[in-house]
């Protein structure tokens, strides 16, 4: 089955920095990456996706990159907020309707203000 | 996008009790899907819930212990049954929205088994 791996587990950034987290996947039949947020207390929350067919995806001050080839994508946060302190997972799945997610470790970000 | 509530917020309970979890959501929706997310970790799914159809569960989870109903196409429960601490964890509902793996979380159910 597949098997994702994220890096690094924890973060701390100064706020305005950027920040970057990867992620490394074994399936090379998985075409969907989402990316998820999670506050303290609070349930999971997609902030980004991305497919197969596209190399990148922004909205705003983040972004998603895939490297289909190497099997890798990265979630990337500009210009850092205090609100953007939370653990983040990525995952990913065949893309078809009812394939199940299969999350990363996840990442916990601080940024300093 | 889909609005998700999961009843209780969160509960205590003791060991050998069974608690039944439920999530409602503001739209119609074919597939949902349990988690568990046990203290500082990631994600695991317990099981698939079709409308209409036994849900599917995941290596290492079954039925006897997590049973799940899915009675129509806004609502669903999963009860865990004969608790021990082991199961103290959050338990996650999701929705599949629009087809194509894209899902949205409920807010969770944070359950304590003493």
């Amino acid at each position: 089955g597949e098997n994702v791996e994220q890096h690094p587990s924890t973060l701390s950034v100064q706020e305005g920095d950027s920040a970057v987290i990867k992620c490394t996947y074994s399936d090379s039949a998985s075409n969907y990456f989402p990316w998820y947020k999670q506050e303290l207390g609070k349930g999971p929350q997609l902030i980004i996706d991305i497919r197969s067919n596209v190399g990148e995806k922004k909205d705003q001050r983040i972004a998603v990159t895939l490297n289909k080839t190497a099997k890798h994508f990265s979630l990337h946060i500009t210009e850092t907020q205090p609100e953007d302190s939370a653990v983040y997972f990525c995952a990913a799945s065949m893309g078809s309707s009812g394939d199940k997610l299969t999350f990363g470790t996840g990442t916990r970000l601080a940024v300093r203000p | 996008s889909a609005v998700i509530s999961q009843k209780p917020s969160r509960d205590i309970c003791q060991r050998g009790t069974s608690l039944t979890i439920q999530c409602q959501v503001d739209s119609q929706v074919t597939m949902m899907f349990w988690y568990r997310q046990q203290p500082g970790q990631s994600l695991t799914l317990i099981a698939t819930a079709n409308q209409g159809s036994e849900a599917t569960y995941e290596s290492g989870f079954v039925i006897d212990k997590f049973p799940i109903s899915r009675p129509n196409l806004t609502f669903s429960t999963l009860t865990v049954s004969n608790m021990s601490p082991e199961d103290s964890s959050i338990y996650l509902c999701s929705v599949e929205v629009a087809g194509g793996s894209k899902q949205y979380f409920g807010p969770g159910t944070r359950l304590t088994v003493t």
